[in-house]
């Protein structure tokens, strides 16, 4: 079955840098690749996804970039901002009925 | 805009008994999912439920571990006998057709004494 591996687990950066998450997956077929945000004692919320037919998917100050080839795939936030502090999940699925497979998550803190 | 909810939010059991978490998942979704979240830990799947029948389950979900679609709306997961291990949030979630995205409920914690 599918793995994910997720790095850093923890990662502080100041207020306006750049942040980047990465992961690693192990099943070639996966083909569906969401990032989740979960704030303390909430649910995972959907930020930002991307699936195998691109490279790169940007939305505002996030972005994800896919190598296929080399199975990993990162998140980048740009001029981060205090409400950015969160636990960040990666996730891989080939899309369809089957289960979104998670990463054990980054622990993102923007110092102000 | 439509969401998937949970309850009850928390629930606190001894050990040895029966709970039964419901969700009602978004109601033109087709696929459902319980996961597990331990406290500081990743999310880690369960079970999945479409057409009416498992469609795949964890090593998680064991005998203890039963879900079912009682009605047109509802999706319940029920552990049977409750073990220490078990206190976690549980989140429900559901999906639309081949998409892929998930839609998370806000998580049932239980805590099992």
């Amino acid at each position: 079955g599918e793995n994910v591996e997720q790095h850093p687990s923890t990662l502080s950066v100041q207020e306006g840098d750049s942040a980047v998450i990465k992961c690693t997956y192990s099943d070639s077929a996966s083909n569906y690749f969401p990032w989740y945000k979960q704030e303390l004692g909430k649910r995972p919320q959907l930020i930002i996804d991307i699936r195998s037919n691109v490279g790169e998917k940007k939305d505002q100050r996030i972005a994800v970039t896919l190598n296929k080839t080399a199975k990993h795939f990162s998140l980048h936030i740009t001029e981060t901002q205090p409400e950015d502090s969160a636990v960040y999940f990666c996730a891989a699925t080939y899309s369809g009925n089957t289960p979104l497979v998670f990463g054990k998550g980054t622990r993102l803190s923007v110092i102000a | 805009e439509p969401e998937v909810t949970q309850t009850p939010s928390h629930q606190v059991t001894q050990m040895g008994q029966e709970v039964i978490l419901r969700c009602v998942p978004i109601s033109n979704h087709l696929y459902f999912y319980w996961y597990r979240q331990i406290l500081g830990q990743k999310v880690e799947f369960l079970v999945s439920f479409y057409n009416n029948e498992i469609s795949e389950k964890s090593e998680i979900f064991d005998d203890q571990f039963s879900v079912e679609r009682p009605d047109g709306s509802n999706f319940t997961l029920k552990i049977r006998s409750t073990k220490l291990e078990d206190s976690a949030m549980y989140f429900c979630a559901s999906g639309g057709t081949s998409t892929g995205e998930l839609f998370f409920g806000e998580g049932s914690r239980l805590t099992v004494l």
